[in-house]
């Protein structure tokens, strides 16, 4: 299933700087995208999400941005902290309420 | 703040066993969903569940599986015969309204021998 992809399986950059951490998909009949963030010997923990009428959503550090005629979203996080650390899973749905597909996810490291 | 929780955190199984894994959602929360991540492979949709039926699954949940909201506050998931293959994380997640996200449970961790 490729229907949702993250290309990069590693990501790590210095404690303070930009983290962009992308995801590119398949489906044209997404139209709800999410992030999630997971810890080791933890459930994937919600971060923030971006419906396809919109091109950017913010929160806080976090903000997402959708390119849909290219098919690709990503996730831009600043300042990064070490405490940001973690799984990054991209995930998509048909409707914000249908089963999610997930990509395969990114381990971001932030060094202090 | 309001949490899935997940029993057993680890269960191993011999091959053929039933295996039962119990999920409490948040309580006010209407959907209820499991998902798997096989180690290394990605995290895998398997049912959805509402007002007491199951509202979709997908081509990996067959017969050998089962869901059940038994009584208000647990939802578990059943797998008949156990086989290797089931080896995986299993998630249970829970929705509060159809455009709420999703909360994950810590997962429960089957290993199957």
């Amino acid at each position: 299933d490729q229907q949702v992809k993250q290309n990069s399986p590693s990501l790590s950059v210095q404690e303070g700087r930009i983290s962009i951490l992308n995801c590119d998909y398949t489906n044209s009949m997404f139209d709800y995208f999410l992030w999630y963030k997971k810890y080791p010997a933890e459930g994937p923990t919600f971060l923030i999400s971006i419906s396809s009428i919109k091109d950017k959503n913010e929160d806080g550090r976090f903000t997402v941005f959708l390119n849909k005629s290219a098919k690709h979203l990503s996730l831009h996080i600043v300042p990064s902290q070490p405490g940001d650390s973690a799984v990054y899973f991209c995930a998509a749905s048909e409707t914000s309420g249908s089963r999610l597909t997930f990509g395969e996810g990114t381990q971001l490291t932030v060094n202090p | 703040e309001p949490e899935v929780t997940q029993t057993p955190s680890h269960q191993v199984t011999q091959m053929g066993q039933e295996v039962i894994l119990r999920c409490v959602p948040i309580s006010n929360h209407l959907y209820f969903y499991w998902y798997r991540q096989i180690l290394g492979q990605k995290v895998e949709f398997l049912v959805s569940f509402y007002n007491n039926e199951i509202s979709e699954k997908s081509e990996i949940f067959d017969d050998q599986f089962s869901v059940e909201r038994p009584d208000g506050s647990n939802f578990t998931l059943k797998i008949r015969s156990t086989k290797l293959e089931d080896s995986a994380m299993y998630f249970c997640a829970s929705r509060g309204g159809i455009s709420n996200g999703y909360t994950f449970g810590s997962g429960t961790r089957l290993t199957v021998v």
